[in-house]
């Protein structure tokens, strides 16, 4: 079955630091990839998307992911964060037999003031 | 109202009561989801409905029963839940079909559920 994993559940950075955030899946054809981000009480908010083309995607709030298929890869990064990144990342990617996301458990972000 | 709205926020339900959570959304879509979200898991797709038809029920217990009057809405019916099902639900939308599915689910705040 087909699956997405974050291998990481927490990571502290602090403040002004960079960022990564990885994320691997088992799929066979170029996936669907999503990154999404939820905030304490909230739902979740699509950060950005791969479907094809260049595999250097830009998102919101300053957030880009790079697809590497040969490491099946499409992990999430951020040059400086902020407190207000804060919050708990999930990646996706769309699967292929019902075409519905498929979920990993998602990484909670921590940032050292 | 903009967005994907979910109430209750918060719902406290013993075993042997029944509850509805709602959602709605104000977004034009025409498909619609409930997820279960707990701690450490990866979501969990419980249904999905496009143009207010179910076109997947992933195994989730007849306790919990969804309805879709509307492209706008959608209901989760609950009934003798189990501590187990305590979570957040999540409601989302997105607009899907042959020729335009984009797989970008917006996403309701939740429905905190406790189940005592």
């Amino acid at each position: 079955a087909q699956s997405v994993t974050q291998p990481d559940i927490h990571i502290t950075v602090s403040e002004g630091a960079s960022l990564e955030l990885r994320c691997n899946y088992s799929y066979g054809a170029t996936p669907y990839l999503f990154w999404y981000v939820q905030s304490p009480g909230q739902g979740l908010q699509l950060l950005l998307k791969y479907f094809s083309g260049d595999t250097l995607v830009q998102g919101i709030k300053g957030f880009e992911a790079e697809f590497k298929r040969s490491q099946s890869s499409f992990n999430l990064r951020k040059p400086s964060v902020h407190w207000s990144d804060a919050a708990e990342y999930f990646c996706a990617v769309v699967g292929d037999s019902n075409y519905q996301l498929i979920w990993g458990a998602g990484t909670k972000l921590i940032i050292k003031p | 109202e903009t967005g994907v709205t979910q109430t209750p926020r918060h719902l406290v339900m013993g075993m042997t009561n029944k509850k509805s959570l709602k959602c709605e959304q104000h977004l034009g879509h025409n498909a619609m989801y409930w997820y279960k979200q707990s701690a450490k898991k990866p979501l969990e797709l419980m249904f999905v409905y496009n143009f207010k038809e179910q076109t997947e029920n992933n195994s989730v217990p007849s306790r919990f029963s969804p309805e879709c009057p509307n492209s706008s809405h959608l209901f989760l019916h609950l009934h003798t839940l189990q501590p187990e099902d305590s979570a957040l639900y999540l409601c989302a939308s997105s607009q899907e079909g042959f020729l335009g599915a984009t797989y970008e689910q917006y996403f309701g705040p939740g429905t905190r559920l406790t189940v005592t």
